[in-house]
């Protein structure tokens, strides 16, 4: 099993839909939890992070964790063309201080 | 504060030559990532320092890949001899405190023809 796992997708959402972004993680003592986002050719950006059971919401972004279904998901509100990215989901495993990611999801925003 | 800082942003080599690849942290900044990054595998955690220290280095693939830290502004990644496998866009990131977010450098795109 993969220390944190996302679909790959690709995901393709209509402009001005919700997009909804997963993953999971295999270790329970992790405590922090990240959502990069990865435009082609370019390096991963952080849009936000997590730390606490619940959402977290910044102006479009939601993140959302559950730490007992270990399961952190990010939610894009009325989706742009320019959201068309690939995202990243990382977490510190077992609390340390090196962030592992997963291998991303590609998202597709369709006018 | 400019950001994370590597060079060269492109590197072509030929199988077998050294190639060493720079990075500058943010100043004030206690932790050093090197990242790997390719389709196969994604983004893997090669090594990272804290405090100029190496931590952790189960993540780099060989004995041909060496990672030094001399000072807080400064490190560097060396591979020697190179293979063409190893054709990647190498990361640098750097944090500061526990468990915070990594900030990442432009990366360098390592061919080895």
């Amino acid at each position: 099993q993969k220390e944190v796992e996302q679909n790959s997708g690709p995901l393709s959402v209509p402009e001005g839909a919700i997009a909804s972004l997963n993953c999971t993680y295999s270790d329970r003592g992790s405590q922090s939890f990240f959502w990069y986002r990865q435009y082609s050719g370019k390096s991963p950006e952080l849009i936000m992070f997590i730390y606490s059971n619940g959402d977290k919401e910044d102006g479009r972004f939601t993140a959302q964790l559950n730490k007992a279904s270990q399961y952190v998901s990010l939610l894009i509100r009325d989706s742009q063309p320019s959201d068309s990215a690939t995202y990243l989901c990382a977490v510190n495993i077992r609390g340390g201080n090196k962030l592992t990611f997963g291998t991303g999801t590609q998202l597709k925003v369709e006018l | 504060d400019a950001g994370v800082i590597q060079s060269p942003r492109h590197e072509v080599t030929e199988m077998g030559q050294e190639v060493t690849l720079r990075c500058k942290p943010i100043s004030g900044h206690d932790y050093l990532f090197w990242y790997r990054q390719t389709m196969m595998r994604g983004l893997e955690l090669l090594i990272y320092f804290n405090n100029n220290v190496p931590i952790d280095d189960s993540g780099m693939p060989e004995d041909r890949f060496s990672a030094k830290m001399p000072n807080a502004s400064f490190s560097t990644l060396k591979i020697q001899p190179s293979e063409p496998r190893d054709s990647a866009v190498y990361f640098c990131a750097s944090s500061f405190g526990t468990g915070t977010e990594a900030f990442f450098g432009q990366g360098t795109r390592l061919t080895v023809v």
